[in-house]
């Protein structure tokens, strides 16, 4: 079964709003990655984060890895129309030895 | 440097028949990975190849199956089509186990 759950799977958004997506898993993680999907597109790799508690920028976007490595979040300040696509959460699951992804938050935004 | 490359790009086949869809990871890379993405939906874990071995598969039948050559290059094939296989099929390589994978285009193929 699915053993990273990311929420929500929809946002819609004002253009200038912000949004956040989070990441969740039962399990302990060893790493956290995320990846952006635009519309018709590939994901694309935004960020890894791999200690607990790490916070990680890239310019309006902030990641943020748990204390306790079980969860994770990306939010985006002033979401612009670019930011348009799914953002997946993704964690090599200790011990399954597999690259496993959430479901996905999809992001629209109104301009 | 040529990212990762997945051929052929659309596929059309009929319920029943076999697909093989290709793949050339970034050089370097030794570990493939294949996912299935239907319309809309995640990213569902398929197979993982390192080192021209099956590391991992996913819950998905039999049917599903591939290999990785020497050269890391993959095959991913879909024996006995359903029409439910129609999705996008994407390959991803990474450097290590624990960094960023880099995907390619991606195989639409379609079951009629």
């Amino acid at each position: 079964g699915q053993q990273v759950m990311q929420i929500p799977q929809y946002q819609h958004v004002q253009e200038g709003e912000d949004f956040t997506t989070y990441c969740n898993s039962s399990t302990t993680l060893s790493n956290i990655q995320w990846y952006k999907q635009r519309p018709g597109g590939h994901p694309v790799f935004l960020i890894q984060l791999v200690k607990s508690g790490e916070v990680k920028k890239q310019k309006r976007l902030t990641f943020q890895f748990g204390e306790a490595k079980k969860n994770s979040s990306l939010h985006i300040t002033a979401t612009q129309t670019t930011d348009v696509g799914t953002y997946f959460c993704a964690s090599l699951i200790q011990g399954a030895q597999k690259l496993v992804f959430g479901q996905g938050t999809r992001l629209t935004i109104n301009p | 440097e040529a990212g990762v490359t997945q051929s052929p790009t659309h596929l059309i086949k009929t319920r029943g028949q076999q697909a093989t869809l290709r793949c050339s990871p970034i050089s370097g890379h030794t570990s493939v990975y294949w996912y299935q993405q239907a319309l809309g939906l995640g990213l569902q874990f398929l197979l993982w190849y390192d080192e021209g071995e099956e590391r991992n598969r996913g819950n998905f039948p039999p049917r599903f199956s591939g290999r990785q050559f020497p050269n890391y290059s993959s095959e991913l094939n879909v024996n006995a089509l359903e029409l439910e296989d129609s999705a996008l099929y994407l390959c991803a390589s990474s450097l290590t186990v624990n960094t960023e994978a880099f995907f390619g285009q991606g195989t639409r193929l379609t079951v009629v």
